[in-house]
């Protein structure tokens, strides 16, 4: 069965330096990876995708996020943190031959001025 | 840029009454979808629909859930009859196809079981 994991309840960090927020993964076969972002009263809105290729892919708002093999991971940063980043954020993977996402269980990211 | 919407943004019913949730996918989009959030818990996918039909669905989709697409714009999730344990967060999604397509998300229906 898949499943994710965010360690993290909540990441600290202050405006300008690097993020990064963590994910783990496990699925049987090859996973197609997704981040996600939530403002208060918003649906969820998609940030970027690894499907294969590059490790190392690219999405909105400047984010980036690292596919890692080995590790079973696909961590989520920034370069330089906005306080307008401030909201919770989900991972989720999709094991091919199947329509659900599997999320994790969110992690609120607070950036202080 | 086109969005999901669903309607109501929060509805409140009585335990045991009948609920619709609707929501209107993206217009070009062929695989639709349910998602619940129960307050504090993950996100919990529920059915996937296309072609008119479910093609996959989770143990909490049980008989008292149906889905519909009653025409070429909405799709209808119904409670047939509510549950206090059914108070959640009710996310609508779409995609265009492909597992490798990532789903989009309306704002979601809060919906309150009194």
């Amino acid at each position: 069965a898949q499943s994710v994991a965010q360690p993290e309840d909540q990441v600290n960090v202050a405006e300008g330096n690097p993020l990064t927020v963590k994910c783990t993964y496990s699925v049987s076969g090859n996973p197609y990876l997704f981040w996600y972002v939530q403002y208060p009263n918003r649906g969820l809105q998609f940030l970027l995708k690894y499907i294969t290729g590059d490790n190392l892919v690219k999405g909105s708002y400047g984010f980036e996020a690292e596919f890692n093999k080995s590790q079973t991971s696909f961590h989520l940063k920034k370069p330089s943190a906005l306080v307008s980043d401030s909201a919770l954020y989900f991972c989720a993977v999709r094991e091919a031959g199947f329509q659900k996402l599997v999320f994790g269980t969110g992690t609120r990211l607070l950036v202080s001025p | 840029e086109p969005e999901v919407t669903q309607t109501p943004s929060h509805q409140v019913t009585q335990m045991g009454q009948e609920v619709i949730l609707r929501c209107v996918p993206i217009s070009n989009h062929l695989y639709f979808y349910w998602y619940r959030q129960i307050l504090g818990q993950k996100v919990e996918f529920l059915v996937s629909f296309y072609n008119n039909e479910i093609s996959e669905k989770s143990e909490i989709f049980d008989d008292q859930f149906s889905v519909e697409r009653p025409d070429g714009s909405n799709f209808t999730l119904k409670i047939r009859s509510t549950k206090l344990e059914d108070s959640a967060m009710y996310f609508c999604a779409s995609t265009p196809g492909g597992a490798y397509q990532p789903q989009h998300f309306g704002d979601g229906t809060r919906l309150s079981i009194l």
